[in-house]
This record gives structure tokens, C-alpha cells and sequence, in this order.
């Protein structure tokens, strides 16, 4: 079945400008996660949706960072005036619930260069 | 998620068992213990997770210690596909359902 998708894969944007990046999850997952993870670094979290409850932004770096879920589906990472300490690759990931016991599926990432 | 402790890197030969250690000495009763790796290039993926018994699936086998303070991941023949991070991770109820990733172990396979 399909997995997690994200789009773009890859991102070119000029310092100062604002960017989307997307999150398809796997259909029927209530749970999506935003990690960060800049060249040779571990992964950042960011922030993370569960069903309709408010979702959990205490991994968003600066106020620049925002993100929503439409429809308890899609969800879209947006980044205002880019900073060249943006650069990284964004991972979004999905889980069935957010429960312990449940496994997340990541998805392949989008590249984000800020030059 | 409580904290989880693993050698930075590891090799191993082609075609051998390997063992990927995992310290957790606070760990509660509650908390899963968790398995992921990342490939080069690639989103991390699942392998494996378990409470108390040993766990076995087609990937790996979890090895998990009788007071639950550590554990180990065991690849039953490494193939060159298997270098990659490997991550042990902790998941409680108080977490706030993100995995927080640690460090990881570095595991490079030799032909």
C-alpha cells in the first residue's frame, strides 16, 4: 500500500522567502509527526497532530514555523522568511494512533537548501 | 521518552550475527522499547519493538534484559544493506507521543 509522501523532494528557495512543504500520511493514520535533520545531525522534532486534539508544537524552533492538518489528513509545514540555518531535510511521519505501542512510517523527506 | 545510551558506531562482517546494545537504566514499567533505523539518504524505518518478552519478526529479534534496563537488537546475518543508524528508543506515557531520537550507532558491514 502507499506510504507516507511528502513533496517536494527537493526545495531551492532564496534567504527570506516562504515555504510549504507537504505530508500525505497513510490513510486512517490519526497521528503525524515533523521532524528536522540538518547535514550529519540526528533528527529534530518539531511538532505532532493527534486526531482533533491541539497538536503538540513544542519542537518548533521559532515562531517562523508553523504547521497545520486539514481535515485530520494532509498536513503542510510552512516556513516564513527562510533563513539559511533552515537548510535541512523536513521528515514527516504517521502512526495508526499515538499510543506506545504503535510504529510511525517515515516518509522519504524533503530537501530543503536555502541559499 | 526516558534516555537511551548506545555505542556511537559498530562494524560487523557480511553474513554475521550482529549485536546492537542498548542502555536504559531509568526505563519505568510502562515504557515501550522501541527500534528504528535510518539507511543513507532515507526517513528512519521501523524494526522492531517489545515491553517485556524477546520479540522476533522477519527483520530483527529484541532481546530485552529481566530488570528491562537494557536491551539488544540482533541482526541474524548482516548484509551490506543493513549499514545504517540504528536507533533504541524509549516510549512512555508522558512523552507526549513524539519518539525523540538519541544519537543512534553507527553499524558499517564489511564484505
Amino acid at each position: 500500500g502507499a506510504g507516507v509522501s511528502q513533496s517536494p523532494s527537493n526545495k531551492v528557495t532564496e534567504k527570506g522567502k516562504d515555504v510549504e512543504l507537504r505530508c500525505d500520511p497513510i490513510s486512517g493514520h490519526t497521528a503525524l509527526y515533523w521532524y528536522r535533520q540538518s547535514l550529519g545531525q540526528g533528527l529534530e522534532f518539531l511538532i505532532y497532530f493527534q486526531g482533533n486534539s491541539a497538536p503538540d508544537k513544542s519542537g518548533l524552533p521559532s515562531d517562523r514555523f508553523s504547521a497545520e492538518r486539514t481535515g485530520g489528513s494532509v498536513s503542510t509545514l510552512t516556513i516564513q522568511r527562510t533563513q539559511q540555518e533552515d537548510s535541512a531535510v523536513y521528515l514527516c511521519a504517521s502512526s495508526l494512533d499515538g499510543t506506545r505501542n504503535t510504529e510511525a512510517f517515515f516518509g522519504q523527506g524533503t530537501r530543503l537548501t536555502v541559499v | 521518552d526516558a534516555k537511551t545510551t548506545q555505542p556511537n558506531s559498530m562494524e560487523s562482517n557480511e553474513e554475521e550475527p550482529v549485536h546492537l546494545p542498548c542502555n536504559h537504566s531509568t526505563i519505568s514499567g510502562t515504557d515501550y522499547i522501541h527500534w528504528y533505523r535510518q539507511l543513507p539518504s532515507q526517513g528512519p524505518e521501523y524494526v522492531i519493538h517489545g515491553l517485556t518478552s524477546n520479540v522476533n519478526n522477519r527483520m530483527a529479534s529484541l532481546a530485552i534484559a529481566e530488570d528491562r534496563k537494557s536491551s539488544t537488537l540482533i541482526l541474524h546475518r548482516a548484509t551490506l544493506r543493513d549499514a545504517a543508524v540504528y536507533y533504541c528508543i524509549l516510549r512512555d506515557r508522558n512523552a507526549g507521543n513524539m519518539l525523540t531520537f538519541g544519537g543512534g550507532t553507527r553499524l558499517m558491514v564489511k564484505p
